[in-house]
């Protein structure tokens, strides 16, 4: 088993749409998560960090859940431009970062 | 945001060569940096951590002897591929620990060897 998994997808949603990505990590000393966007062929870049509490960012809000282990990724009226690969990323308390194999969303007119 | 630069972007090398390429944080000191690889359409992969003045720790499976990585300052990390073969062609990636929680990749090198 994966220490971080995230669901396959692809996931392909109209415009406008909401679209929610989880992601469960198996290592219950993991002290920092995060969301990664990657476009195709290029770097990947930090999204947000998911806070206990639950934060949001504009049309994104994410949510951790330590108790079951398992973040989430809500993506609100969905744009064109939010077609990319997002990676959920852990941190151990020893600068370990572990990723998930991304959800692939692709957004369509 | 913080910057990582990677270089060089693109290169081509004959079969049997090695190649180096460089990760440097340009804004910050990095004692930490990850090395990635990535096929088409599949995820990243991490190769090995990088920590400035020790030994880099290599992920199972990732020959330590054909992937060399140097990090000699807290600026700089290389990753030589050692014998490249075709098979060896993909994207590397680099991304360094910025404030001890959160990374920065720099913007990847494609790898063709032919």
């Amino acid at each position: 088993r994966k220490e971080v998994e995230q669901d396959p997808g692809p996931f392909n949603v109209p415009e406008g749409a909401t679209v929610a990505f989880n992601c469960t990590y198996s290592n219950s000393a993991s002290q920092s998560f995060f969301w990664y966007r990657q476009d195709c062929r290029k770097e990947p870049k930090l999204l947000m960090s998911v806070y206990s509490s639950g934060n949001e960012d504009g049309r994104f809000t994410a949510q951790l859940n330590r108790a079951s282990q398992y973040i989430s990724l809500l993506i609100r009226d969905s744009k064109l431009s939010d077609s990319a690969t997002y990676l959920c990323v852990v941190k151990r308390n020893n600068n370990d970062m572990r990723f998930g194999a991304g959800t692939r969303l692709t957004v369509k007119p | 945001g913080a910057v990582v630069s990677q270089h060089p972007s693109r290169v081509i090398c004959k079969s049997g060569t090695s190649v180096k390429i460089e990760c440097r944080s340009l804004d910050f000191q990095a004692t930490t940096m990850f090395w990635y690889r990535q096929f088409p359409k599949q995820s990243l992969m991490l190769m090995a951590t990088s920590n400035e003045g020790s030994k880099a720790t290599y992920e199972q499976g990732v020959e330590k002897d054909k992937f060399l990585i140097n990090h000699a300052s807290l600026t700089l990390s290389t990753l030589t591929v050692t014998s490249a073969h075709p098979e060896d062609s993909s994207f590397y990636i680099c991304s360094a620990l910025y404030t001890g929680n959160t990374i920065y990749f720099g913007e990847g090198s494609w790898l063709t060897v032919v």
